[in-house]
């Protein structure tokens, strides 16, 4: 159990471009996901954490106009990159909470490459 | 806010031989404890996690140790195997929040 998916796993687009991402809890109900960056070889960086039906409270440093969170439903919440640039280029992985507390499970992640 | 720190950065072992990462945290109201797992180009995976009322926890080769007066708490690896190569996340929590560690890179060697 406790399982979450991304799509699209890779992504290559020019510059300038908008890029959506999925992540979905497929067997349970998450009331509250996490979206993260990660570059080579650090930590993970949380951009912003959304719960359903409401607004996504972003971290600091993290332009909300740039990167658009949603989460529609107790199941999926999507990132949408607008207007990437080559600096937008990363990993990006999100994670999803059951109301229950406890973890968080993470998807597989996204590999946005700008160009 | 919360701040966790985590030890060594890397991590060498003989295959067979134990592993032992450490992590502290400052917040005190911190009450839940996972870790990660993250091989390379996926999602972190939680293989272990305590709550603030446990001193201990193990499953199987892994085990995690928390000391609440000190604010640390531990993962321990025994029997090291290649495949356990990876980098490793402490976490603390506290309600919707979560700190992470800067990360253990482990590589198991044959």
């Amino acid at each position: 159990g406790a399982v979450v998916s991304q799509h699209p796993s890779w992504v290559i687009c020019k510059s300038g471009t908008s890029v959506k991402i999925e992540c979905r809890s497929l067997d349970f109900q998450a009331t509250t996901m996490f979206w993260y960056r990660q570059f080579p070889k650090k930590s993970l960086m949380l951009m912003a954490t959304s719960n359903e039906g409401s607004k996504a409270t972003y971290e600091q440093g993290v332009e909300k106009d740039k990167f658009l969170i949603n989460h529609a439903s107790l199941t999926l919440s999507t990132l949408t990159v607008t207007s990437a640039h080559p600096e937008d280029s990363s990993f990006y992985i999100c994670s999803a909470r059951p109301p229950r507390g406890g973890a968080q499970y993470f998807g597989p992640g996204t590999r946005l490459l700008v160009l | 806010g919360e701040n966790v720190e985590q030890h060594p950065s890397t991590l060498s072992v003989q295959e067979g031989d134990s592993a032992v990462i450490k992590c502290t945290y400052s917040d005190s109201a911190s009450n839940y404890f996972p870790w990660y797992k993250q091989e390379l180009g996926k999602g972190p995976q939680l293989i272990i996690d305590i709550r603030s009322n446990v001193g201990e926890k193990k499953d199987q080769r892994i085990a995690v140790t928390l000391n609440k007066t000190a604010k640390h708490f531990s993962l321990h690896i025994t029997e090291t195997q290649p495949e356990d190569s990876a980098v490793y996340f402490c976490a603390a929590s506290y309600s919707n929040q979560f700190y992470f560690g800067t990360g253990t890179s482990l590589t198991v060697i044959p």
